[in-house]
């Protein structure tokens, strides 16, 4: 079974670091790029953070540049995303998500984690 | 530029058909894809390029794209189907990479 497996969420105050681990199991996780995509609590969804199949090729969005870094390590079929000088609007719930090996223009994300949740208070 | 705008909520009678649409230039470069997100749950991808269903999507979900306008149909609708809808695409500026749209509350009556 393909899957997706989150964790690491917590709560952390402002300021503080969380890293966030993404399982990946039941397809070639070398092959796929990846993505981490967040939800705050009654929004809609927004990109975080992508990663190419080799590591190489990483984007970010403005949000989070040079707060976040995102990193794989294909031997351990993980994908992570590590979260420095947290400020109270990254509360949200976390998502890894699959890029379909889709050919463009067609896109899309075809297999989700269930979520970890991320809650930035003091 | 880097936006997907949907209508915040739909309404469909049990049964009709239901047309949710998502505007962007984005999408004038790229197919947008559509995601179904239950409360609680994970988002579902339901359709993406030009009009493809993943396993397991009922037939009833279909895709059509104009211009900068991409639109999910759902005919018949279903009780179940009330969800919460959300477009993707890349973005074409490439910064960022990856845009969602709003997303469309939509209410089975």
């Amino acid at each position: 079974e393909v899957q997706l497996v989150e964790s690491g969420g917590g709560l952390v105050q402002p300021g503080g670091s969380l890293r966030l681990s993404c399982a990946a199991s039941g397809f070639t996780f070398s092959s796929y790029e990846m993505n981490w995509v967040r939800q705050a609590p009654g929004k809609g969804l927004e990109w975080v953070s992508y990663i190419s199949s080799s590591g190489s090729t990483i984007y970010y969005a403005d949000s989070v540049k040079g707060r976040f870094t995102i990193s794989r390590d294909n031997a351990k079929n993980s994908l992570y995303l590590q979260m420095n000088s947290l400020r109270a609007e990254d509360t949200a719930v976390y998502y890894c998500a699959r890029d379909g090996l889709l050919p463009t223009p067609s896109y899309g994300m075809d297999v989700w984690g269930q979520g970890t949740t991320v809650t930035v208070s003091s | 530029s880097s936006e997907l705008t949907q209508d915040p909520a739909v309404s469909v009678a049990l049964g009709q058909t239901v047309r949710i649409t998502c505007q962007g230039d984005s999408l004038r470069s790229y197919y947008a894809s559509w995601y179904q997100q239950k409360p609680g749950q994970a988002p579902v991808l339901v359709i993406y390029g030009k009009n493809n269903r993943p396993s397991g999507i009922p037939d009833r979900f279909s895709g059509s794209s104009s211009g900068n306008t991409a639109s999910l149909t759902i005919t018949g609708a279903q009780a179940e189907d009330e969800a919460d809808y959300y477009c993707n695409s890349r973005d074409s500026s490439g910064n960022p990479l990856v845009v969602f749209g709003g997303g469309t509350k939509l209410t089975v009556l």
